[in-house]
């Protein structure tokens, strides 16, 4: 199996503009998570989903961020309008069940927003 | 306060020698606890695994969990360079939401 496959691995864009994070799980998990770390907060979890519905987004920091999971092999985390305290690492992780040893993460989106 | 506290170290030790890492936390519902290794640049992976309180041994790796202090370490044997990475602890309660200590940034000389 391939993994956790993130995409774009790395974006830098201007205050303002629109990102989209992609994500596509491992086959058959039926739990998807997005985390965000930053040096100053860590590892955050800022929304997951069981099945492709959302179930806890109480992490996501505003209403500028927002989270899809359109079908069980693709998830998206958007940021609009992007602003510089959003530069961060943004993982995916997906697992099968909710256990603390299944969860396997991607190796993340890099933003820096200038 | 934090709900996991880490030291962010940085950790420099010389090859072979013991790797002693800990966490604290404060809350008592967590039942579940991780080590996650996540190297530069890479997403975290799940090194250890421990429900509940005692110890856990896989290789050259121990996973300690003391509920009644709220404490729980991590301890690597004979380290190798290649064991140069970033240690996060991680913790859950029956809620299922993972919470993480800040890391620790180990670097084994050789």
């Amino acid at each position: 199996d391939a993994g956790v496959i993130q995409s774009p691995r790395h974006e830098v864009t201007e205050m303002g503009q629109e990102v989209t994070l992609r994500c596509k799980p491992i086959s058959g998990h039926d739990y998807l998570f997005w985390y965000r770390q930053t040096m100053m907060r860590g590892l955050e979890l800022l929304i997951y989903f069981n099945n492709n519905v959302p179930i806890d987004d109480s992490g996501m920091p505003e209403d500028r961020f927002s989270a899809k999971m359109p079908n069980a092999s693709f998830s998206t985390l958007k940021i609009q309008p992007s602003e510089p305290r959003d530069s961060a690492v943004y993982f995916c992780a997906s697992s099968l069940g909710l256990s603390g040893n299944t969860i396997y993460f991607g190796e993340g989106s890099w933003l820096t927003v200038v | 306060q934090k709900e996991v506290e880490q030291d962010p170290g940085p950790l420099s030790v010389p090859e072979g020698a013991i790797v002693s890492l800990n966490c604290t936390y404060s809350n008592s519902a967590f039942q579940y606890f991780m080590w996650y290794r996540q190297y530069s640049r890479k997403g975290p992976e799940l090194l250890m695994y421990t429900y509940s309180s005692g110890n856990k041994e896989d290789g050259r790796f121990t996973a300690q969990v003391d509920k009644s202090s709220k404490y729980i370490s991590l301890f690597i044997r004979d380290s190798q360079p290649s064991d140069s990475a970033t240690y996060l602890c991680a913790m859950m309660a029956h809620d299922y939401k993972l919470s993480f200590g800040a890391g620790t940034t180990v670097t084994v000389r050789a």
